[in-house]
């Protein structure tokens, strides 16, 4: 129950295409939904985050989707540039029972082509 | 502001050795957390403390696995002795309250 369940593992998107990743869980505790990018050598870093009480949050050319009754939430990114090739990574945690620790989905490898 | 801090980057180690990686979070966090990263398993945490009390160690995989958190501005992941099953790379993140989290760089651990 713990799990974050996240689709597909790789991602190939010409320039300017859409990219979308999904990501399903079952706990329904779980009130945070960030998601992470990560290069190579590099840490993750938060790209953008919603919370369960709104259906899209949009910034920039990223926005997050979220289904509460279906427990799924994706990724959209608009006009994909070969910059965003990355690893990205959705998760969960519950700051409401202040289980602050977050879980991770398994990662999808983004590759734009130019 | 430095971020999170971690040392060293790269570590290799032979097999029966203990390795000790250390963290630097950022001033004000009050949460830490170790995760490890491998293509098998994706991000595993590992513990995560709150305040310095460790609150959460159910995915240390093991005994051979120790963290200590002295004060706020330090911690470090200790694995004694060291399998080749342990190659993997380990990140330190931190967060203040209610915020998202802030992760290392990474150490990248080869165990020959």
């Amino acid at each position: 129950q713990q799990q974050v369940k996240q689709s597909p593992q790789s991602l190939i998107v010409q320039k300017g295409g859409i990219s979308i990743i999904n990501c399903a869980y079952e706990n329904t505790a779980f009130d945070y939904f960030p998601w992470y990018q990560q290069f190579p050598g590099k840490g993750p870093a938060l790209l953008i985050a919603i919370r369960p009480d709104v259906s899209e949050k949009k910034e920039g050319r990223f926005t997050i989707s979220f289904n509460k009754s279906a427990k799924q939430f994706s990724l959209h990114i608009m006009d994909s540039q070969p910059g965003d090739s990355a690893t990205y990574f959705c998760a969960a945690s519950s700051l409401v029972y202040n289980t602050d620790k977050l879980i991770f989905g398994t990662g999808t490898r983004l590759q734009v082509f130019p | 502001d430095a971020g999170v801090i971690q040392s060293p980057r790269h570590e290799v180690t032979e097999m029966g050795q203990e390795v000790t990686l250390r963290c630097k979070p950022i001033s004000g966090h009050n949460s830490l957390f170790w995760y490890r990263q491998t293509m098998m398993r994706g991000l595993e945490l590992l513990i995560y403390f709150n305040n310095n009390v460790p609150i959460d160690d159910s995915g240390m995989p093991e005994d051979r696995f120790s963290a200590k958190m002295p004060n706020a501005s330090f911690s470090t992941l200790k694995i004694q002795p060291s399998e080749p099953r342990d190659s993997a790379v380990y990140f330190c993140a931190s967060r203040p309250v209610g915020i998202g989290y802030t992760f290392g760089s990474g150490t990248r651990l080869t165990v020959v």
